[in-house]
């Protein structure tokens, strides 16, 4: 039971670059999230999908896309990196479209660095 | 706006000693309320919730935490630390509302002393 997979595990980034941050669950989740943890700031929250077809910013968005894909998969884009986008980021996904309660599960996290 | 405040980014104990990590937050509706556990370089892993019901909320390894709303706090303890229980501690919150949006608090340190 694989839950939330997240690809690459590891990147180093140029200034200006781009890239993609793939997320997938085989958990039949609506709801799909990405966060940034940086130290001391704990987990922000930069966008997060309630169901499929709909996305919405959370408290970080500045500098980031997403793509709900389709159920399974939320991407998140980096159009022009930014040292200050060097963080972990999380994939996490929770069953709930608003109001059950459940929980989030949580991907094992991207290290990005932007040089 | 939801939002979590979780006071000491740094909490030591000692082995045996009891834990208690703080949590207060901020929801204009009623909310779900999540402790998490982090090991170093590693996901995050749910240690309890309150969604409704019983204000005390027991969870794994020992740990349990009570919802209080007149005091808006979810604090997380448990009774004997271990040295296995060293990580990082997050609390988080939910509102009952047609959004899932979950915010997490800044974390709590729990560092354990032989």
């Amino acid at each position: 039971n694989a839950g939330v997979t997240q690809t690459p595990k590891f990147q180093v980034l140029k200034t200006g670059q781009s890239m993609t941050l793939q997320c997938a669950q085989d958990m039949n989740h609506n709801s799909m999230y990405w966060y940034r943890q940086d130290p001391g700031m704990g987990l922000r929250l930069i966008y997060y999908s309630a169901s499929e077809g709909t996305t919405d910013k959370g408290e970080v968005p500045n500098g980031y896309n997403v793509s709900r894909l389709n159920k399974r998969e939320f991407s998140l884009r980096l159009e022009s990196a930014a040292p200050s986008q060097t963080s972990v980021y999380f994939c996490a996904s929770s069953a709930t479209p608003g109001g059950a309660g459940t929980e989030a599960f949580f991907g094992q996290g991207t290290r990005l660095t932007v040089v | 706006a939801q939002s979590v405040t979780q006071l000491g980014s740094h909490v030591s104990v000692s082995e045996g000693a009891l834990v208690l990590l703080r949590c207060n937050y901020s929801s204009s509706v009623p909310p779900y309320l999540f402790w998490y556990v982090q090991y170093p370089n590693q996901g995050l892993q749910l240690l309890l919730k309150y969604t409704t019901g019983a204000t005390l909320v027991k969870g794994i390894n020992g740990f349990e935490a009570e919802f209080k709303k007149s005091e808006t706090s979810f604090h997380l303890t448990k009774p004997s630390a271990h040295m296995s229980d060293a990580a990082e501690y997050f609390c988080a919150v939910m509102e009952y509302s047609s959004a899932s949006k979950i915010i997490f608090g800044s974390g709590t340190r729990l560092s354990i002393r032989p």
